[in-house]
């Protein structure tokens, strides 16, 4: 099983402020099958990127993903009052797995 | 519009059973994988399995091996999980998600979300 672990687990910003949440996997992600999630709270999550630097349908452009291997980073280029939130990494190149989550907060 | 509605959910008694539905509509049920994704209370994601579109490659997290079965009924537009032997550790809100891409031979991720169902394992 391939383990992903997210970093910092807590990011406190304001808004404007630029955000970079990394995600390191374990071993090698087949053909960096790596897909981000938004959280919010009492919310289901929703899709923001997909293979690993891909912007899922209606996602504004200030989301962006980067990485291959085993390092990955999804970066929002200027935080708005709507992007705080929990964010989760997830591999599917193989029996898929999830980070545990980078909670973005307002400092 | 994707619509995914989750059923079932309750609270039940450790070693007990218990069924999940999930209602498609939307879109072309059987065209896509479909996977369970739980999330504990106060806890991360958990991919707990998932069913290629034509059932023929079905997979299971280690944690629910064994003890959960999932299925589909694409005349139906739903996703089942029969869940035995339930445990505490099982108590999360389950949700219904369907693959981002169509007629893979397995699957590859969540695209749309259902909003969930919680099940409650305790005695």
């Amino acid at each position: 099983e391939i383990v992903l672990t997210q970093s910092p687990g807590t990011l406190s910003l304001s808004p404007g402020e630029r955000a970079a949440l990394s995600c390191r996997a374990s071993q090698s992600v087949t053909r960096d099958y790596l897909a981000w999630y938004q959280q919010k709270p009492g919310q289901a999550p929703r899709l923001l990127i997909y293979g690993s630097a891909s912007r899922a349908t209606g996602i504004p452009d200030r989301f962006s993903g980067s990485g291959s291997g085993t390092d990955f980073t999804l970066t929002i280029s200027r935080l708005e009052p709507e992007d705080f939130a929990v964010y989760y990494c997830q591999q599917y190149g193989s029996s898929p797995t999830f980070g545990q989550g980078t909670k973005v907060e307002i400092k | 519009e994707v619509q995914l509605v989750e059923s079932g959910g309750d609270l039940v008694q450790p070693g007990r059973s218990l069924r999940l539905s999930c209602a498609a509509s939307g879109f072309t049920f059987d065209e896509y994988a479909m996977h369970w994704v739980r999330q504990a209370p106060g806890k991360g994601l958990e991919w707990v399995s998932g069913i290629s579109w034509n059932s023929g490659t079905i997979g299971y997290a280690d944690s629910v091996k064994g003890r959960f079965t999932i299925s589909r009924d694409n005349a139906k537009n739903s996703l089942y999980l029969q869940m035995n032997s339930l445990r505490p550790e099982d108590t999360a809100i389950y949700y219904c998600a369907k693959d981002f891409i169509s007629y893979t031979s397995g699957w590859y991720f969540p695209g749309d979300w259902g909003q969930g169902t919680l099940v409650t394992v305790s005695s």
